[in-house]
């Protein structure tokens, strides 16, 4: 089983402040997904990127998928309070069609 | 339906017993999932189905577990003998896989939380 392994796990910050969080993995991946999930529900995707090296975003959020298509990252800028939740980053693997989840980084946007 | 329906939403049995889980995918998804998702955590692997047959089981925990979709659309999670252990919160998740090198989309239900006494 490939690991991801996400930091931070806790994130608190103010409304308006930029945030970064990781996802890091020994193993390379076919694509990784971002998702995001709140309290009582299912995660929701946020985007996927299958590239090395490619970067999307989607409004206020970066998402990033190293070279390697080992690691990535999501930028949030000027957070708001309706960001909180946890993020998942999903790895997939080159043969077939399972993902593997990281531990997630649970963030609170403080108004 | 519209989305992923799991039920029972909220499951409390005692230790020992035996509990089905049930999902009901996206009309015309191939692709079906359960994850298990402890307090905190991401959600952690257990089986996969393309179509009736279960392409990937490796993270069933051990026999107690077992999963099935007959016709190839709802899967019931079936857990023997339940232990303290098995409470979490057991996610199911739906694609409409037309690649088969790279996972698709993944579309979850709200899951079924499971307390074991």
């Amino acid at each position: 089983t490939q690991l991801l392994e996400q930091s931070p796990q806790f994130l608190s910050i103010q409304e308006g402040e930029n945030l970064t969080v990781y996802c890091n993995s020994s193993s390379v991946f076919s694509s990784l997904q971002w998702y995001r999930q709140e309290p009582g529900e299912g995660p929701v995707l946020l985007v996927t990127v299958v590239t090395g090296g490619e970067v999307k975003k989607l409004k206020r959020l970066t998402f990033q998928f190293g070279d390697a298509r080992k690691d990535s990252s999501l930028h949030i800028t000027a957070a708001q309070p309706g960001d909180t939740g946890l993020y998942l980053c999903a790895g997939g693997e080159n043969a077939g069609n399972m993902l593997t989840f990281g531990g997630g980084t649970r963030l609170m946007v403080k108004p | 339906g519209a989305g992923v329906s799991q039920t029972p939403s909220n499951k409390v049995t005692e230790k020992g017993k035996y509990v089905e889980l049930r999902c009901d995918p996206i009309s015309g998804h191939t692709a079906l999932y359960w994850y298990r998702q402890s307090l905190g955590q991401g959600p952690e692997f257990l089986i996969y189905f393309q179509g009736t047959g279960a392409a990937d089981d490796s993270g069933l925990p051990n026999d107690r577990f077992f999963a099935v979709r007959p016709e190839g659309s709802v899967s019931t999670l079936k857990i023997q003998r339940t232990e303290r252990g098995d409470s979490a919160v057991y996610l199911c998740a739906s694609s409409l896989t037309r690649d088969r090198v790279r996972a698709g989309e993944l579309f979850f239900g709200e899951g079924s939380r499971l307390t074991v006494l």
